[in-house]
């Protein structure tokens, strides 16, 4: 299972923090990447990004590269997610995935968290 | 790779059949497309990968096909717990993308 926590409200221009539990299994497998995708309310679904649980793999979506990072720590068996200077436009579900790959290639998404949405308001 | 998907809502009655489609602007070279459902208030589920591969648990009465350009997810014989909301996925780029989704409500 996977479990995202963070700060649901957040304010224009402040960094937006979610890390994601995994539970059940093991963060360090080489058969998964692991990965962030958000929903805005209403709206379609759109991925953020994936690492590798070494963390020296990242792929991001370009629109997002300039403010977003991805880390892990294979001793709490989490991997996170920061969004510099969020804007009302951040706001979202934001849901943490299990990542299929095939020859380091990123695939499918297999597992995914319930989600928690974030809210960026002044 | 942009995906677009039709018809932007399926109105079914239970019991009913319906084929929703994935377009992309670019053919894929592997039938990299992923299809999950989406309930109210639920995270997407993995239905269908590697355009016609069905998740596990997923009932048989889910099937995909396609290749190039053109993807479908059919589905027969809705039940209930079938009115939710699809989205197609490419996988064939490193920059995965999503389609908007085609909503199934009941007619």
């Amino acid at each position: 299972q996977l479990q995202e926590s963070g700060p649901g409200l957040l304010r224009p221009s402040e960094t937006l923090s979610r890390t994601c539990t995994v539970s059940g299994g093991s963060l360090t497998t080489s058969t998964y990447y692991w990965a962030w995708i958000r929903q805005p309310p209403g709206r379609g679904l759109e991925w953020i990004g994936t690492i590798h649980y070494r963390g020296t793999t990242t792929f991001y979506n370009p629109s997002l590269e300039s403010r977003a990072s991805m880390s892990t720590s294979a001793s709490r068996n989490q991997f996170s997610l920061k969004l510099k200077s969020v804007t009302a436009e951040d706001t979202a579900v934001y849901y943490c995935a299990r990542q299929t790959k095939k020859w380091e290639v990123p695939k499918y998404f297999d597992l995914w968290s319930q989600g928690s949405l974030v809210t960026i308001s002044s | 790779i942009k995906l677009t998907q039709s018809p932007g809502t399926l109105s079914l009655s239970p019991g009913e059949g319906g084929s929703l489609s994935c377009r992309a602007s670019e053919p894929l070279s592997s039938p990299d497309i992923a299809w999950y459902q989406q309930r109210p208030g639920q995270p997407p589920r993995l239905l269908i990968y590697a355009a016609s591969n069905r998740a596990t648990g997923i009932p048989d009465r889910f099937s995909g096909y396609g290749s190039g350009t053109d993807f479908t997810l059919t589905i027969s014989g809705l039940e209930p717990e079938d009115f939710a909301i699809y989205y197609c996925q490419q996988y064939g780029r490193l920059v995965g993308t999503f389609g908007p989704g085609t909503r199934v409500d009941i007619k």
